[in-house]
């Protein structure tokens, strides 16, 4: 019954490969965000989905491309790996744009 | 953009003591999240506090919006509190985009 889930919840990948990581919320919440934190733990939002429409869209590498095939998925693929991408990555839900986040529990990926 | 400050950076308490993290923020906001992300990396919703004052167990948080500070306070404190513990705001032009401040690191001894 978690609220917010991530698959997977490591992902050790090489250099200039391509990969996915998925986001599902029982919530029934209508946005849906990905954030990264980096080594320093700063948090950064990347993207921002309401009801399917991405709403927020920050200065990150057209590498990275989110997909909603509907309110309750967000997934986020990477093209083209590179060391940089090294981070965890956390997905998030709120009833709307304006709401109480609630966190997945992260994806670690490790860029060798 | 908006600027989100938290102090002190990092905090080292002896379990039972009391502590009371700020959060100074540049600019008018529609929303305030308190978040603490324990040492296993999960990220908990402690508060959604865009103004007033609200309280939750050991721990409550307080907003003012008009003076761009938001301040959460942990009473008795306990080992299980240690983590990072993250302010986030949003504009109220830019909804469904929070910034976080860098954290305070809270370490509560035994």
């Amino acid at each position: 019954d978690t609220a917010v889930s991530q698959t997977p919840k490591y992902l050790v990948t090489q250099m200039g490969n391509d990969k996915s990581i998925k986001c599902e919320q029982n919530l029934g919440h209508d946005t849906m965000y990905w954030y990264k934190q980096d080594s320093k733990k700063f948090l950064k939002i990347m993207f921002s989905y309401n009801n399917k429409e991405l709403i927020i869209n920050e200065t990150v590498p057209n590498r990275f491309s989110p997909k909603s095939p509907d309110k309750a998925h967000l997934n986020l693929h990477i093209n083209s790996l590179e060391l940089g991408d090294s981070a965890v990555y956390f997905c998030a839900s709120s009833q709307d744009r304006r709401g109480h986040q609630f966190f997945g529990p992260g994806t670690r990926l490790t860029v060798l | 953009g908006i600027q989100v400050e938290q102090s002190p950076p990092d905090l080292i308490l002896q379990e039972g003591a009391n502590s009371t993290l700020r959060c100074n923020f540049s600019d008018s906001v529609n929303n305030l999240q308190w978040f603490h992300q324990n040492p296993w990396g999960q990220l908990i919703n402690l508060f959604y506090i865009p103004s007033g004052t609200k309280q939750n167990g050991r721990l409550s948080a307080t907003t003012v919006a008009t003076e761009r500070y938001s301040l959460l306070y942990i009473s008795s404190s306990q080992t299980t509190d240690s983590g990072v513990y993250f302010c986030a705001v949003e504009l109220y032009t830019n909804a469904g985009k929070s910034t976080f401040g860098d954290g305070t690191t809270l370490t509560v001894k035994p």
